[in-house]
């Protein structure tokens, strides 16, 4: 089946600064979200993307399908982004494969 | 709009005991899934319904593992018996019928088996 990888595994910031978070996958997928979890274990949906660019608030994602990748941006960080962004990917029939995440810690 | 909803949120039982999970998902949302999320770890599903048929469990430990969905609404994941490795965040998501829709988390049941 499909492998997803996330990088990078932890980042720190400093309250105000802006961060990419990188998803490979390693197929053609037809279905990619990104997730954040919060520290209270709730996965909220942050961008159903498998192909093109969406933005919403500070959060920004981009999916070059050919080349078998997602983006997320997150632009003037707050604390209250810290938690687990996960993404997710699924290829034709098969099921749905979640990266291990990215540890975001946002310091004040 | 209503979210998923999940109970017990937190469940505490000894090994070789029996739990059982319930799951509401979103209202028109045909197919559901169970995830199960170690700690530190993405989830990894373990089965998933359409309507009231079951389309894939092939990751489910059906030894000890049972999931049904009446009616094609609610679903209950059952074990029977516990393990210590069973410890874990149970998620229940659901989209609507067609695979590659956006799937809806619950807030989980955070299960401490001792």
């Amino acid at each position: 089946g499909i492998q997803v990888e996330q990088s990078p595994p932890d980042l720190i910031l400093q309250e105000g600064a802006n961060s990419t978070l990188r998803c490979n996958f390693s197929d053609s997928v037809n279905n990619l979200q990104w997730f954040h979890q919060n520290p209270w274990g709730q996965l909220i949906n942050l961008f159903y993307i498998p192909s093109g660019t969406k933005q919403n608030g500070r959060l920004s994602a981009t999916t070059v399908a050919t080349e078998r990748y997602s983006l997320l941006y997150i632009s003037s960080s707050q604390t209250t982004d810290s938690g687990v962004y996960f993404c997710a990917a699924r290829r034709g029939g098969q099921n749905f494969v979640f990266g291990p995440g990215t540890r975001l810690s946002v310091l004040p | 709009e209503a979210g998923v909803a999940q109970s017990p949120r937190y469940k505490i039982i000894e090994k070789r005991q029996s739990v059982a999970f319930w799951c509401n998902p979103i209202s028109g949302h045909a197919t559901l899934y169970w995830y199960q999320q170690i700690l530190g770890q993405g989830p990894k599903l373990l089965i998933q319904f359409q309507n009231n048929g079951v389309v894939d469990d092939s990751q489910l430990p059906k030894d000890r593992f049972s999931a049904e969905r009446l009616k094609g609404v609610d679903s209950t994941l059952k074990i029977q018996p516990a393990k210590l490795e069973d410890s874990a965040v149970y998620l229940c998501a659901s989209s609507l019928v067609d695979r590659n829709n956006e799937q809806f988390f619950g807030p989980g049941t955070r299960l401490t088996v001792l």
